[in-house]
């Protein structure tokens, strides 16, 4: 299974684009990264998902990079309700399983 | 409705104790899984159900035994427990997936205490 890597914690200033990285190196060719955020004890809350193409939605832009080792979810405009635990996940192929990596931790600064 | 609703909120037991866990979802959705997260850890895998079949089981004690008694409902039925099985107990589903992408839906979690 692909696993992910992303740095446990960042700071955003409010309205600032806020720009999480996240390293799948080994992922596999139908492998789709999906970003998922967190915030204290409630359920994760999906935000954006993509497989080669970068994506974009009301939330969030997600960027993969062309050899699909790496990716970028992007927050516009971050506010301090986008304080959470972001976590990168990569959806085993033709499966239903979702293994979380560690995350990071935003924490967005007035 | 987008909701998947998990029933207790909280709840306390003790080692001796059988207990159940419910979740809830009325969006079609033929995936449901649960997930155990201990204080700031990531969410981990225990059990996928797919079309009220259990497809995986990620080596799980069998303290935890998971039931899917129809399309809506998923339950985690709890004997036996451990302190250290005091965590955060997720639920969530999805559309059958496949090799398609579909996102899976949350629900807020049932905060177990084993005394």
């Amino acid at each position: 299974d692909a696993k992910t890597t992303q740095p446990p914690s960042m700071d955003c200033a409010e309205g600032r684009a806020a720009n999480l990285p996240c390293n799948h190196s080994t992922i596999s060719g139908n492998e789709y990264v999906y970003w998922y955020r967190q915030i204290h004890s409630q359920g994760p809350q999906y935000i954006i998902h993509g497989l080669k193409n970068n994506e974009t939605n009301e939330m969030a832009s997600l960027i993969i990079t062309e050899d699909r080792k790496s990716s970028t979810l992007i927050l516009p405009h971050a506010t301090l309700r986008d304080t959470a635990v972001y976590y990168c996940i990569v959806r085993v192929e033709a499966g239903n399983q979702f293994y979380f990596g560690t995350g990071t931790s935003l924490t967005v600064i007035p | 409705d987008t909701e998947v609703t998990q029933t207790p909120k909280h709840l306390v037991m003790g080692m001796t104790n059988k207990k159940s866990l419910k979740c809830e979802q009325h969006m079609g959705h033929r995936a449901m899984y649960w997930y155990k997260q201990k204080a700031k850890k990531p969410p981990e895998l225990m059990f996928v159900y797919s079309y009220e079949k259990l497809s995986i089981n990620e080596s799980v004690p069998s303290r935890f035994s998971p039931e899917c008694p129809n399309s809506s409902l998923l339950n985690l039925h709890l004997h036996a427990l451990q302190p250290e099985d005091s965590a955060l107990y997720l639920c969530a589903s999805s559309q059958e997936s496949g090799v398609n992408s579909y996102e899976q839906y949350f629900g807020p979690g049932t905060r177990l205490t084993v005394t």
